[in-house]
């Protein structure tokens, strides 16, 4: 079946504009992640979905950033007021956690690729 | 110090040669270990995941797990050029649902024909 679908692909935008970036999950993943990948930093963490609610936002770097998610589906972060420092590559990853054992794999989209002028 | 720590590289080999690429982490009760391998312009995919200390196999893939040490490892035999890509090493501290994986920063794998 589809993989995670992330759109666009690339958006390029002028320091202070708002920006939203798409993920729709693997259909039937109640689980979906969103990371942040900058060169040098690796892939760090930003907010976790079950269902619609986000019980971890521990990631979010500022509040000009934000998330939601609806149908326990396609999830939308948005970023505010966009900064020079918010250029990386904003990965989403889901996973299903309807799994018996302790492993859930996190299946990753190919990402946002946020370049901020 | 950082959770997860691994050289970027690069790191060029030829054709044929045995590739190790190495990560270490600092909380000895992680459990869940995962090597994730990411082409250019491409979102990560799980290659090859372990649980405790040992080595799994996979094919030319053999990941390693010295917890004592604290110390993971991704051995690549045969290379080939098809390999050349962004290695990441990551963990699922306590392996749960719902948990962020800690990833290392990657390390860059050329492989010359």
């Amino acid at each position: 079946g589809a993989g995670v679908s992330q759109s666009p692909s690339n958006k390029v935008t002028e320091k202070g504009k708002d920006v939203e970036l798409r993920c729709d999950p693997i259909s039937g993943h109640t689980a979906l992640y969103w990371y942040r990948q900058s060169l040098g930093q690796g892939l760090e963490f930003l907010i976790y979905f079950q269902g619609n609610s986000a019980p971890d936002k521990s990631g979010l770097p500022s509040d000009r950033f934000s998330a939601e998610r609806t149908g326990g589906s396609v999830s939308t972060l948005t970023i505010q007021r966009t900064q020079q420092e918010d250029s990386a590559v904003y990965l989403c990853a889901s996973s299903y956690h309807g799994l018996a054992g302790p492993y859930y794999e996190q299946y990753f989209g190919p990402g946002t690729r946020l370049t901020v002028t | 110090q950082k959770e997860v720590e691994q050289d970027p590289g690069p790191l060029s080999v030829p054709e044929g040669a045995i590739v190790s690429l190495n990560c270490t982490y600092s909380n000895s009760a992680f459990q869940y270990f995962m090597w994730y391998r990411q082409y250019s312009r491409k979102g990560p995919e799980l290659l090859m995941y372990t649980y405790s200390s040992g080595n799994k196999e996979d094919g030319r893939f053999t990941a390693q797990v010295d917890k004592s040490s604290k110390y993971i490892s991704l051995f690549i035999r045969d290379s080939q050029p098809s390999d050349s890509a962004t290695y990441l090493c990551a963990i699922n501290p306590w392996g749960q649902a719902g948990t962020a994986l800690i990833f290392g920063k990657g390390t860059t794998l050329s492989v010359s024909s």
